[in-house]
């Protein structure tokens, strides 16, 4: 079974230039979740999708951040324009619902994730 | 707001040996889980061990372990016989049952010396 798929892998602009992301989940997850992840530090969630519904979205920079999940199934991240803060690996994940419709176990399904360098 | 907290930036252990990560949270809910996650060089985060908060017996997965102390807030990491592929970050977080909201901490760096 295929794993989550991002891309692209490397992308390096210059400020105020746009930037966009890919996401296919693992096939049957109807979560989705765009996380960013800093130099030496943790994963921070940017959104999260339950089937195309955005569920969080409250540490999303609205301003110049956007997300889609069109047909609850592959998901696009948007920056524009793009700041020098930027720099960060973009991390996507899906996880599946357990039966019943109740939230999964925890378990998320990490793609490679996107490296961003802003010049 | 739920926060999970690793204190040690870097460790360090010797091949076969025994190492213990430290990971403290914090919550008011019941009902939550707690895992390990493992992000090699370069490589894509997995799922290392999970805990289930109302489960009293600590979980193990192979070589790891956990030790949940769940009055302390407490939820270490043991990894047995280290191995070189073991080399690492490492991080903590934190779900409740009621939703699908992964919480992170800031990992640990984890070197193992041959």
């Amino acid at each position: 079974e295929a794993g989550v798929v991002q891309s692209p892998r490397y992308k390096i602009i210059e400020k105020k230039q746009p930037v966009a992301f890919w996401c296919n989940p693992i096939s049957g997850h109807n979560t989705l979740y765009w996380y960013r992840q800093n130099l030496g530090q943790g994963p921070e969630l940017l959104i999260r999708y339950e089937n195309e519904e955005a569920v969080d979205d409250s540490q999303l920079p609205k301003d110049r951040f956007s997300a889609e999940r069109l047909k609850g199934v592959d998901s696009t991240l948007k920056i524009q324009p793009a700041e020098l803060g930027d720099s960060a690996v973009y991390l996507c994940a899906s996880s599946p619902r357990r039966l019943g419709g109740l939230a999964g176990t925890g378990e998320l399904f990490f793609g490679e994730g996107s490296r961003l360098t802003v010049l | 707001a739920q926060t999970v907290t690793q204190s040690q930036p870097e460790m360090s252990v010797q091949e076969a040996e025994t190492v213990t990560l430290s990971c403290t949270y914090d919550t008011s809910e019941s009902d939550y889980y707690l895992f390990w996650y493992k992000q090699p060089p370069s490589r894509q985060m997995i799922l290392v061990i999970r805990q289930e908060a109302y489960k009293q017996q600590n979980a193990t997965e192979n070589r790891f372990s956990v030790n949940f102390q769940k009055a302390a807030k407490s939820f270490s990491l043991k990894i047995s016989d280290s191995q070189l592929g073991d080399a690492a970050m490492y991080f903590c977080a934190y779900k409740t049952g009621a939703n699908s909201k992964l919480t992170f901490g800031k990992g640990i760096t984890l070197s193992v010396r041959p």
